[in-house]
Parts: C-alpha cells; structure tokens; sequence
C-alpha cells in the first residue's frame, strides 16, 4: 500500500495555465506539508497543514494555494503558472504535534511550464 | 529560524571507500536530527534519526550518523559505500518554527556519486 500517493507524477503545461496536485496518505497523520525542490535538489517548505488549519506558510507566491478537504488529503492549486515554478513538488506527512516523528514523502510530481 | 548546512555539494567516491557527509543545524533548543536519502528519479526516504539517548545512531544498509550536541552537528558516515548508495543525501532538523509549529528543515543537500 502506497503511504503517501501524488497524482499526477508528471505534469507539463503552459505558461498561465492553472494546474492542481493532489496527495493523499493513509497513514492517519495530522500534519502534510508540501515541498518545492527546484533544479539543483533544493528542498524548500511551502506550507503545512494540521487538522485542515494551515500552520506554516512560506513566502510563497499566493498563486499557490492549499486546500484540504479532510486531514488524508492536502492538495496544491497553482494559478496563472510561470516557467518558475517548474520544479518536483513533493507531498509529506507525519504525526501532528510531535517533534519526534519523521516525515514520509510521496514520490513526487515533475512539473514542467513551457 | 532553524537553518541546516551541508558543505559537501558534490562527493565522488570509489566503491569500499569510507564516508562521512557533514550537516551542521543552527538551532541552540531540543532538536530532531535526520538524514533522507533520495535515489535517482525517486522520493526520499528515511535512513536514521535521532530523537534522544545514545548520539550514535545506526540506520538502513549500513549508514550511521553521530550527534555531536557541542559542534552542533550529525555528519553521516559509512564504512564501505557501494555503486548502489549514489544517490543525493539530505541533512534534516525538526526543530520549531512559528510559535510552538515545529517544522522539518532540510539542509541542500549532497550528491553521492560511488564509482564501481
């Protein structure tokens, strides 16, 4: 069974377009995070959610936007896309509240803006 | 803010050689040390961690790491790498953030390459 699922694993699509990610993790957890990791394997926070309240949100651009329908799901809108954000976005969740868990992350989802 | 530093960008080993990837974390509090590993094409996955108690820690497929609380460090190390360890290595702190939010910060990396 698949802890932390992304769809899709890859996504091109055109400057200005706007694209979802959605992940999901059956692993019960309270907190997902998404991640940005850009050309050189930067792995940088974009936002973090617990119990559906965000907790944590970089100085992200607000075309980026989260959205959690219920705890198991953190999905990632992006509006107005630019050649910027191409990158691997990465989805992660872990026990909300406690420092000593780690994260587990989905595979991952290569997006391309042309 | 926490911030996570590892110095090594790129290291090139031969197979049998011994390794040890440096991370060094700012945080002066309580901290939660990892170290993921991320194959090619792949997502990361978890090596060790450190919460509490013994400073060594011992990992999957051989990898250890030792938490220095003075150096502020938790530099990864292996004895004999092999061809199938190449792969990119992340230094991570879980340490809090905004209010009591903890949040995992990574450090930028390091690109093991082992030569057969």
């Amino acid at each position: 069974d698949t802890a932390v699922s992304q769809t899709p694993k890859y996504l091109v699509t055109q400057m200005g377009n706007d694209k979802s990610i959605k992940c999901e993790q059956n692993l019960g957890h309270d907190t997902m995070y998404w991640y940005k990791q850009d050309s050189k394997k930067f792995l940088k926070i974009m936002f973090s959610y617990n119990n559906k309240e965000l907790i944590i949100n970089e100085t992200v651009p607000n075309r980026f936007s989260p959205k959690s329908p219920d705890k198991a799901h953190l999905n990632l809108h992006i509006n107005s896309l630019e050649l910027g954000d191409s990158a691997v976005y990465f989805c992660a969740s872990r026990i909300g509240g406690a420092a000593n868990t780690e994260a587990f992350f989905g595979q991952g989802t290569r997006l391309t803006v042309v | 803010a926490q911030s996570v530093s590892q110095h090594n960008h790129h290291v090139i080993l031969s197979e049998a050689a011994s390794l040890e990837l440096g991370c060094n974390y700012s945080y002066g509090g309580t901290v939660n040390l990892f170290w993921y590993v991320q194959y090619p094409g792949q997502h990361l996955q978890l090596l060790l961690k450190y919460f509490s108690g013994d400073p060594l820690v011992k990992g999957i497929k051989g990898f250890e790491a030792e938490f220095i609380k003075s150096k502020f460090s938790f530099n990864l190390r292996k004895p004999s790498v092999q061809w199938s360890d190449t792969a990119e290595y992340f230094c991570a702190v879980n340490a809090p953030s905004s209010g009591s939010a903890r949040q995992l910060t990574f450090g930028s990396g390091t690109q093991l390459t082992v030569l057969p």
